[in-house]
């Protein structure tokens, strides 16, 4: 069965300092892997997707990017932290195709001080 | 474009008893998906009931049920002999078939189940 791992699961950073938040899917190959950032506990905003290693689209203008160096591991990350970027990132994986349901990692909430 | 719309910020229901989430998935797509998702507390998102637009059988999956009205754009979610871990955020989610997978979210109906 597949798994999917976020870590950290809380993180404190300064603002200015960077970020790195790690995904992996376990159990399946060629996923299609995502990153959203939910504030508030409301509604989720789609921040990247990938479709492959080494694709990435971005879908908000910001201060993150992302990297899939390996087919089941996905990585959000920043230069220097702003205080906006606080909330709850979630990880997920689709098989893609016309399997559109996506699964959740148990997330990692951040807070920029 | 497509939108999700939940126009239930809070619901309650009593424990036993049986309680319906609204949502409409607005599209011009003719082919589509649509999901609930549930968050409990502790804040992990998971897979409740999935409706593939071109069928017109509803889906169940156990005590959750989905009234899907294509013409009407609606996709409610039945929850039936509630249970108090049934408590948690509730999401309505939709994605096109031409759209690459990304699902759009509507902005959650918090249900709370009182024993």
């Amino acid at each position: 069965s597949q798994t999917i791992h976020q870590w950290p699961a809380t993180l404190v950073q300064p603002v200015g300092s960077p970020l790195s938040l790690e995904c992996t899917v376990e159990g399946t190959s060629n996923p299609n892997l995502y990153w959203y950032r939910q504030a508030a506990g409301r509604g989720l905003q789609l921040l990247f997707y990938s479709v492959g290693i080494g694709q990435i689209s971005s879908e908000v203008p910001q201060n993150l990017s992302a990297s899939r160096p390996q087919d089941r591991q996905f990585i959000l990350s920043s230069k220097k932290l702003l205080l906006s970027d606080s909330g709850f990132y979630l990880c997920a994986w689709s098989l893609g195709g016309t399997a559109y349901e996506q699964y959740f990692g148990p997330g990692t909430r951040l807070t920029v001080t | 474009a497509q939108t999700v719309t939940q126009s239930q910020p809070e619901m309650s229901v009593q424990e036993a008893e049986t309680v319906t989430l609204s949502c409409t998935y607005d599209t011009s797509e003719s082919d589509y998906y649509l999901f609930w998702y549930k968050q409990p507390p502790s804040r992990q998102m998971i897979l409740v009931i999935r409706q593939e637009a071109y069928k017109q059988q509803n889906a169940t999956e156990n005590r959750f049920s989905v009234n899907f009205q294509k013409a009407a754009k609606s996709f409610s979610l039945k929850i039936s002999d509630s249970q108090l871990g049934d408590a948690a955020m509730y999401f309505c989610a939709g994605v096109s078939y031409n759209q690459g997978g990304k699902l759009i979210f509507g902005q959650g109906t918090e249900l709370s189940v009182k024993p």
